[in-house]
């Protein structure tokens, strides 16, 4: 079976800091993509960052960066400088090369952002 | 640039009503198309997916079924409602190039009395 873990049901972290969302994922595939995606209030789902199995460097993007252990299948997401618009569902999902690009989510991960 | 319209946002409809939700993709060509439904905000089921006009996938046996009439539009809809079809529908298309990330509406919240 194909699925995802998200571990963390709820996380706070204080205004400033850093923090690691975790993310793990069953698949017999080697070729796939990682993403993360952020649903604030508004339930709009934005994608936050991206990651190809094949690449071994870990993708960034701004603020935000993930810990891509292939063989582990880990694929952590860590917000440094922590901004009270993070506030939001994070959704750890992948997708493989060739099923129709058909994503597959974990159950999410509540962050809250605290001044 | 490419946009994707979701309607209508919110809707509230009896047992055993019909259903039609609609999503288009404005700016791009033969993308591949998606519907998803969320329940009490956690994650999100894949419920079909389209990678051309006429070719639907279903992933879940359910009360719904979708179509797409169009290259950029994909309808979901059902029959008959029932009460467990309540939650907050996401439509989302991609790029039919290789793997690129998905892009998703603004959702329709359905409430089914």
């Amino acid at each position: 079976a194909q699925t995802v873990t998200q571990s963390q049901p709820e996380m706070s972290v204080q205004e400033a800091e850093t923090v690691t969302l975790s993310c793990t994922y069953d698949t017999s595939e080697n070729n796939y993509y990682l993403f993360w995606y952020k649903q604030p209030p508004s339930r709009q789902m934005i994608l936050v960052i991206r990651q190809e199995a094949y690449k071994q460097q870990n993708a960034t993007e701004n603020r935000f960066s993930v810990n891509f252990q292939k063989a582990a299948k880990s694929f952590s997401l860590k917000i440094s400088d922590s901004q009270l618009g993070d506030t939001a569902m994070y959704f750890c999902a992948f997708c493989f090369y060739n099923q129709g690009g058909k994503l597959i989510f974990g159950q999410g991960t509540e962050l809250s952002v605290k001044p | 640039s490419q946009t994707i319209h979701q309607w209508p946002a919110t809707l509230v409809q009896p047992v055993g009503s019909p259903l039609s939700l609609e999503c288009t993709v404005e700016g791009t060509s033969n993308p591949n198309l998606y519907w998803y439904r969320q329940a009490a905000g956690r994650g999100l089921q894949l419920l079909f997916y389209s990678v051309g006009i006429g070719q639907i996938s279903s992933e879940v046996p359910q009360n719904l079924s979708a179509s797409r009439p169009q290259d950029r539009q994909f309808i979901l809809s059902s029959k008959k409602l029932l009460l467990s079809d309540s939650g907050f529908y996401l439509c989302a298309w991609s790029p039919s190039t290789a793997h690129q990330p998905q892009h998703f509406g603004d959702g329709t919240r359905l409430s089914i009395l």
